[in-house]
């Protein structure tokens, strides 16, 4: 257990509805990302928060879909009207300032 | 995450052996590799990391090597035990860039008994 927990771990829904997901990082960490993992391969970045502040948005990130860190602690990644192609592990991710990333267990996303 | 390892390289060990593990990183102006752990159902671990003005760090039974001349990390596992069974994946980093991560392809790491 690295400090990083996400809510929930597994989630289903049928195409076109929203779903949002909720990521703890370890609280000392200033930075926190979000990353999107499909079978197979390595996680792919989607974007990422300093403090509150998102800095950063991968080209992956469609405008379906929308991150906040309203107080700099805990984040929320949500999808709307999701798609089949949305299906995924999505993964949270903390650090301090510049550092090692430590990772939460995830969430499987699975659209019908 | 579940069925990590699908369509992934795999590396058949027999438990006790040594395991190497490769990976070909893709930017020269990285600064900061690591590699990392991920089994079934779970998010990746970190194992071990190194700076590029190193070209060799240890850990508990792992030691990564940073050949920055042909852009290529290795991971060495010595004594691979069941518990290593997982797919690895060497992820690079670059301060400049935010500190996000770009992850290679990954390896599915089998351990005999």
């Amino acid at each position: 257990d690295t400090g990083v927990s996400q809510d929930p771990r597994h989630k289903i829904t049928k195409r076109g509805q929203n779903v949002t997901f909720r990521c703890d990082p370890i609280s000392e960490h200033n930075r926190l990302y979000w990353y999107r993992q499909t079978l197979g391969q390595g996680p792919e970045f989607l974007t990422y928060f300093q403090n509150e502040a998102q800095l950063e948005k991968s080209r992956l990130l469609s405008d379906r879909f929308s991150a906040e860190r309203p107080k700099g602690s805990f984040s929320t990644l949500e999808i709307q009207r999701t798609e089949q192609g949305d299906s995924a592990m999505y993964l949270c991710a903390s650090s301090p300032q510049t550092d090692t990333q430590y990772f939460g267990p995830g969430t499987r996303l699975t659209v019908l | 995450g579940e069925n990590v390892g699908l369509h992934l390289p795999t590396l058949s060990v027999q438990e006790g052996d040594n395991s190497i593990i490769n990976c070909a990183y893709s930017n020269s102006a990285s600064d900061y590799f690591i590699w990392y752990k991920q089994e079934s159902g779970k998010g990746p671990q970190f194992i071990i990391d190194i700076r590029s003005n190193m070209d060799k760090r240890q850990g508990q039974r792992v030691t990564v090597l940073l050949n920055k001349t042909v852009k290529h990390l290795s991971l060495q596992i010595a004594a691979t035990q069941p518990g290593d069974s997982a797919v690895y994946f060497c992820a690079e980093n670059m301060a400049a860039a935010g500190n996000k991560l770009t992850f290679g392809g990954g390896t599915r790491v089998l351990v005999k008994p």
